[in-house]
């Protein structure tokens, strides 16, 4: 089965405030994560990544925190924009297990004008 | 530098014909990946390969499916003898090398059909 889920499967925000989207894994072994943005009808796309020896990265409006105690990956979006509406995955890359990256199942991300 | 492409972005099939998805990766990269995703769900891993090499097909079904990448041209993922099961969006992403931190990139993905 996935190592990797998603709490919420829909977030909706108002344009302008921050969206958090939360991701539980159970492969503590995970050593590499990954955050990637869908558009409807497109490939996913790299938003950040960060690695297991690292608890914060920060990217352009993006933050990605991870709690590696309670297995935990999030997103952070500030001053969410109509065109952050998509859905978003976490992925994760366990280095013995190869290049495979292992998706969880999404959360969409609707803003609202 | 175009990114990764893959044709036919949309191919329809009736049940038991055969399905050839194509991948070129980006300029540089030596390896590729397959994933699956079906409506609502996330990316599943099939396959990946490096050039004339299968390193790791443990997510790909063990029958009607194969995938290749030869020394020359894109990498080919077929389904033979498709069923209505098979009806998903298969994405390729390729990647510069084997570092474990490198990103995949991937592409617009083929939606297949199987009627």
């Amino acid at each position: 089965g996935e190592s990797v889920g998603l709490h919420l499967p829909t977030l909706s925000v108002q344009e302008g405030d921050n969206s958090i989207i939360n991701c539980a894994y159970s492969n503590s072994a995970s050593d590499y994560f990954i955050w990637y943005k869908q558009e409807s009808g497109k490939g996913p796309q790299f938003i950040i990544d960060i690695r297991s020896n690292m608890d914060k990265r920060q990217g352009q409006r993006v933050t990605v925190l991870l709690n590696k105690t309670v297995k935990h990956l999030s997103l952070q979006i500030a001053a969410t924009q109509p065109g952050d509406s998509a859905v978003y995955f976490c992925a994760e890359k366990v280095k013995e297990y190869g290049n495979k990256l292992v998706f969880g199942a999404g959360t969409i991300l609707r803003v609202k004008s | 530098n175009a990114g990764v492409m893959q044709n036919p972005r949309h191919l329809v099939r009736r049940r038991g014909q055969e399905a050839r998805l194509r991948c070129s990766p980006m300029k540089g990269h030596s390896h590729v990946y397959w994933y699956r995703q079906l409506p609502e769900e996330g990316l599943k891993f099939m396959v990946y390969l490096q050039k004339e090499n299968i390193i790791d097909e443990s997510g790909m079904p063990k029958e009607r499916f194969s995938a290749e990448f030869p020394k020359e041209g894109p990498s080919i993922l077929r389904i033979q003898q498709v069923v209505r099961g098979d009806s998903a969006a298969y994405f390729c992403a390729s990647s510069p090398s084997l570092e474990v931190y490198n990103e995949q990139f991937f592409g617009p993905g083929t939606r297949l059909t199987v009627l």
